[in-house]
């Protein structure tokens, strides 16, 4: 058990719909990080937040946003979703305090069917 | 954008046996990691080796960032070592993924 949680498991939804993901860092972790895997892109780096403000963004849609939360958790917001969407969507947290893409630690994911 | 590329695609060892798995990269980054997803999907990331050699019970990983390429060595496998094995390269405020190489142990 990484100390990272995510909810929910599983999400079943359509093309068009609005999901929210939501990610819990270990204790003491003040970043966090969200991942895209897809069978098409493999796996892809979407946003990276620290204590609250967003420090990278990588290859995440226009229709996609995120946010972090003061008691750190985070969530990842997924609109107008297309069937390309459907991927398995990792968070993963580290302690972030000197180093940015230190050791993370990952999630269980969040498997997102868009039918 | 930075490319990455791994080496072999797929892999099928014996229990037991040793293996080289490979990272190249094609502009500077800032650093490399290294990543195993097990076959229930579990990620984990196993070094964070931006230059230089680190070493983790069986597994090691050297990381020659002028020549642009990192090695992740697993020596005696086990069954256990199944799975997709990820480098990843972060440079300025990105993080990119190869396409990942497939160990299969067998017992």
């Amino acid at each position: 058990d990484s100390g990272v949680t995510q909810t929910p498991k599983h999400l079943i939804t359509a093309t068009g719909q609005r999901v929210t993901l939501r990610c819990s860092p270990r204790s003491g972790d003040l970043s966090v990080y969200w991942y895209q895997q897809s069978l098409d892109q493999g796996l892809q780096f979407l946003i990276h937040y620290y204590n609250g403000e967003e420090r990278a963004k990588g290859n995440i849609l226009e229709r996609f946003s995120a946010q972090q939360f003061p008691d750190l958790h985070s969530e990842l917001n997924l609109s107008s979703l297309e069937l390309g969407d459907s991927a398995l969507y990792f968070c993963a947290s580290s302690v972030g305090v000197v180093v940015a893409w230190e050791t993370q630690y990952f999630g269980p994911g969040t498997r997102l069917l868009v039918l | 954008g930075i490319q990455v590329e791994q080496s072999p695609p797929d892999l099928i060892l014996q229990e037991g046996a040793n293996s080289t798995l490979r990272c190249n990269f094609s502009d500077s980054v800032n650093n490399l990691q290294w990543f195993h997803q097990n076959p229930w999907g579990q990620l984990i990331n196993l070094f964070y080796i931006p230059s230089g050699t680190k070493q983790n019970g069986r597994l090691s990983a050297t990381t020659v960032a002028t020549e642009r390429y990192s090695l992740l060595y697993i020596s005696s496998s086990q069954t256990t070592d199944s799975g997709v094995y990820f480098c990843a390269v972060n440079w300025d405020n990105d993080m990119r993924f190869g396409a990942g190489t497939r160990l299969t142990v067998k017992p």
